[in-house]
């Protein structure tokens, strides 16, 4: 069964921390992505992998960096959080073969920047 | 402004009843996806129709494509209350690669 695992349902820090959030599959996809969701605006895409050490900018990457060290996690850094990046975040995952358009979501993680 | 807009924004339907969500779209596409999203978690793939198809059945869902108008529906027939959820279409985009462009959802409440 596909999974995406992300590190944490629930988070809060503080402003001008340095936050990390991580992304684990277990499909050997090439291709994962970080949105980040919020009310009204629907998710907006903030990087993606096409493979492993690959990084592309999405929408909107400013106030952000990534991380794909290995094929199965995708790392989203917000290298000084501010409160304007309180948000849900959600990673998903797709494979370059077979079902490609298909996207798969984890859980998600709520973050609280205070 | 977003690539995928849905409308209505919310719903609310007695359980049996139809539900009927619409999605607009500004540019050409490979393909048209919907997805679910129960309160606070992950989205859920549901359905994926492509840019020569024209309509597209899984179980109680139907999805229609009309690439003249760039929209495209989801029907739920015969709701149910764990349909309870919020619904998102997702674009991809010529040329985009795997990426979507994703709507702002339907809020939707069945109730029972």
């Amino acid at each position: 069964d596909v999974k995406v695992t992300q590190s944490s349902r629930y988070l809060v820090k503080r402003t001008g921390e340095k936050v990390f959030l991580e992304c684990v599959q277990d499909m050997d996809h090439e291709n994962m992505f970080w949105y980040r969701q919020d009310p009204g605006l629907g998710l907006r895409l903030i990087y993606f992998s096409y493979d492993v050490k690959m990084k592309e900018k999405g929408d909107i990457p400013e106030g952000y960096s990534v991380s794909r060290e290995k094929k199965e996690r995708f790392s989203l850094i917000l290298e000084s959080a501010s409160t304007n990046q309180t948000s849900m975040y959600l990673c998903a995952s797709s494979t370059q073969a077979g079902q490609r358009d298909t996207q798969y979501f984890g859980p998600g993680t709520r973050l609280t920047v205070l | 402004s977003q690539q995928g807009e849905e409308d209505p924004q919310a719903l609310s339907i007695q359980e049996g009843e139809n539900a009927t969500m619409n999605c607009s779209y500004k540019t050409s596409i490979n393909n048209l996806q919907w997805y679910r999203q129960n309160s606070g978690r992950g989205l859920v793939h549901l359905i994926l129709i492509r840019s020569n198809e024209r309509e597209k059945h899984s179980g109680r869902l139907r999805v229609t494509l009309d690439t003249s108008k760039k929209s495209s529906s989801l029907l739920i027939t015969a709701s149910r209350a764990a349909d309870t959820a919020s619904y998102f279409c997702a674009t991809e985009r010529i040329a985009a690669g795997n990426k979507l462009t994703f709507g702002g959802g339907t809020r939707v409440l069945v109730k029972p």
